[in-house]
């Protein structure tokens, strides 16, 4: 069965702060892997794609990483701002389809200053 | 270029009641998706749909669940006969073209309470 799974769940970090969170898949052909920002009462806003050869993908302060042998991938942020927090969704499209998406569930961070 | 639009942001229904809810795609635009988001899950698909066409709704609940996208005017999601379970924040995407994933912009949601 197709899932992606992330942790933690939620997050609280003291601004500035680096933090990094956690995507594993199981979705099968895999395609690509990218990484969604959710801003409370907003949609999801694309932040990275990740084809089967790139292993890191960095925009701006965030950088993504992707294991395609353990079918892992993690997204660092480095010195956080308060416009972080947000949820941060994992999606692994089916390699067998170019529109479904698979979501994670997210992981809710919560910059404090 | 307006980014996608959703309508209304917030709706309430009671039981039984019909919910209409509205997507206007982004200028030059003419694919739209549907999904569904229950609270603390993610997005699910529900429906991809092209002017006039229904692509794909192996999302849709078999009963109750409607789509459609006119030649003219906004995409509608419609749900018959509410019930408590369909409570969730429903998002719209449009594309251009049926491109990957990377070309769906979203809207902001409509946040549907059930009471």
């Amino acid at each position: 069965k197709n899932q992606v799974e992330q942790s933690p769940q939620s997050l609280i970090i003291l601004e500035g702060k680096n933090c990094t969170l956690q995507c594993n898949y199981t979705v099968s052909p895999f395609s690509n892997l990218r990484w969604y920002k959710q801003d409370t009462g907003r949609g999801p806003v694309s932040l990275t794609i990740m084809t089967f050869s790139e292993n890191t993908k960095s925009n701006g302060r965030y950088t993504a990483t992707l294991d395609a042998d353990t079918k892992q991938s993690s997204l660092h942020i480095t010195a956080s701002q308060l416009s972080d927090s947000a949820s941060y969704i994992c999606v692994v499209p089916p390699g067998d389809s170019n529109y479904q998406l698979i979501w994670g569930a997210g992981t809710k961070l919560i910059i404090k200053p | 270029n307006a980014g996608v639009m959703q309508n209304p942001r917030h709706l309430v229904r009671r039981r039984g009641q019909e919910a209409r809810l509205r997507c206007s795609p982004m200028k030059g635009h003419s694919h739209v998706y549907w999904y569904r988001q229950l609270p603390e899950e993610g997005l699910k698909f529900m429906v991809y749909l092209q002017k006039e066409n229904i692509i794909d709704e192996s999302g849709m609940p078999k009963e109750r669940f409607s789509a459609e996208f006119p030649k003219e005017g906004p995409s509608i999601l419609r749900i018959q006969q509410v019930v408590r379970g369909d409570s969730a924040a429903y998002f719209c995407a449009s594309s251009p073209n049926r491109g990957g994933p990377d070309t769906q912009y979203f809207g902001p949601g409509t946040r549907l309470t059930v009471l």
